[in-house]
């Protein structure tokens, strides 16, 4: 049953600490979406990828926060330094996407809930 | 600019009856429609998606949902509700720059016994 990956599940820090957050894609998907989950913002896109090349990340603060994808296997959230504001639960998606079928299905992981203290 | 409501924060409904959670979208060209639910602690699951054809569509564990352009509604419906569908359930709209999702707020489903 291919899913996709987060770890860690959970993570407690302190503010000021660096944070990085990984998402293993499902095998074959050529998209990667970033996702942060507030109380009150809901569901906010930060970042995305297609084929490991970044499309948008215009939803994430560009002063502490960066996405890569050192390869198509793995996708890497950064947060440096953390904030007690970025505490939320950050979802990663893939998808596959198609030139000719612009139908695209994501499927989500489990995400990694953050603590900064 | 695209958008989805979800005008219902939080909905009750005993075990067994029917169950309706609204969606309205706000969006120019013909939309990819997506309801997705979250149980506590967990990622989220595709219950369903509308791309064209057919208005009703049927999802996973007896959902299901009805597009209505003329109402920019994709509500979604299940006859009869059971006790683990408590969860909160998304809508989602397609943007259209590239495939990313734009979310409604969310509803939270409570289930009584």
């Amino acid at each position: 049953d291919a899913r996709v990956t987060q770890t860690p599940r959970d993570k407690v820090t302190e503010m000021g600490q660096e944070v990085t957050m990984r998402c293993q894609p499902i095998l074959g998907h050529n998209t990667v979406f970033w996702y942060r989950q507030t109380m009150m913002q809901g569901l906010e896109l930060l970042a995305y990828f297609r084929n490991r090349a970044p499309l948008d990340d215009s939803g994430m603060p560009k002063d502490r926060f960066s996405a890569e994808m050192p390869d198509a296997t793995l996708a890497t959230l950064k947060i440096q330094p953390s904030e007690p504001r970025d505490s939320a639960v950050y979802f990663c998606a893939s998808g596959l996407r198609r030139i000719y079928l612009a139908k695209n299905i994501q499927y989500f992981g489990a995400g990694t809930r953050l603590s900064v203290l | 600019a695209q958008s989805v409501t979800q005008p219902d924060i939080h909905i009750t409904v005993s075990e067994g009856a029917s169950l309706e959670l609204r969606c309205n979208y706000s969006y120019g060209a013909t939309p990819y429609l997506f309801w997705y639910v979250q149980s506590p602690g967990q990622g989220l699951q595709l219950l369903l998606k509308y791309f064209s054809g057919d208005t009703l569509v049927q999802g996973i564990k007896g959902f299901e949902a009805e597009f209505k352009r003329s109402q920019s509604s994709f509500n979604l419906r299940k006859p009869s509700v059971h006790w683990s569908d408590a969860a909160e359930y998304f809508c989602a709209v397609e943007g259209n720059q590239g495939g990313k999702l734009i979310f409604g707020q969310g509803t939270e489903l409570s289930v009584k016994p």
